[in-house]
């Protein structure tokens, strides 16, 4: 266990639904991020929060809406998605977002846009 | 822009003989590298990381990697490959955001296939 934990583990949507990611990480540290995996391409990095803030947005389609309440707790608010967005949502922290640290990976979720 | 190149998208190796997964990369400025794995239905591990000093870098699970500056790259290795080895691995280097913060930029992975 990394100290990272993503709900749901899977995900299936019509592209009309509304749903939400959750991340929750008890680790004590300060910076988020939200990364898609998508088979065969680099894992994309969509946003990074540190102490709740935001400080990327990586040109992330509007249907795709952070939250990040406090530090522990991250979530990825989906609506309106495509069949092209289906992929793996891996969320990560942190220990402050500065320097060269390690990220601590969550399971992710599969998601599967129909 | 800072990136890492993985050219292979799968490497075969058998049980204890030596393996080797390649990363390439592209940054301005000092390269700051590093090593994940994924194994199946799970999150990226860390197995370690390039900043300064030795370029020989010890990690997890007996892995190890060598940064070579004039041929930019830092190529995962390991003497004795075990079947548990398999799995996706990931190069990375970390690139600048604004505000002092950091991001990784990741290659596409490689998926590595250790045969009994």
């Amino acid at each position: 266990e990394t100290g990272v934990t993503q709900t749901p583990r899977h995900l299936v949507m019509g592209m009309t639904n509304k749903k939400s990611l959750k991340c929750e990480q008890h680790l004590g540290h300060n910076a988020m991020y939200w990364y898609k995996q998508s088979a065969k391409k680099p894992l994309e990095l969509m946003f990074v929060y540190s102490l709740e803030e935001r400080v990327e947005n990586n040109s992330v389609p509007s249907r795709f809406s952070p939250e990040c309440p406090n530090s522990s707790h991250l979530f990825l608010h989906l609506h309106t998605l495509q069949p092209e967005d289906s992929a793996l949502y891996l969320c990560a922290s942190s220990p402050t977002g500065t320097g060269y640290e390690k990220l601590f990976f969550g399971s992710g979720t599969q998601l599967s846009v129909l | 822009a800072q990136s890492v190149a993985q050219p292979e998208d799968q490497v075969n190796v058998a049980e204890g003989n030596p393996l080797t997964v390649k990363c390439t990369y592209s940054v301005s400025g000092n390269p700051y590298l590093f090593w994940y794995v994924q194994y199946p239905n799970r999150g990226l591990q860390f197995l370690l990381k390039y900043i300064t000093g030795d370029n020989l870098v010890k990690g997890s699970y007996g892995f190890e990697a060598e940064f070579n500056k004039s041929q930019t790259s830092f190529h995962l290795k390991k003497p004795s490959a075990l079947v548990s080895d398999s799995a996706l691995y990931f190069c990375a280097v970390s690139s600048r955001l604004g505000g002092g913060y950091n991001k990784l930029i990741f290659g596409a992975g490689t998926r590595l296939a250790v045969h009994p």
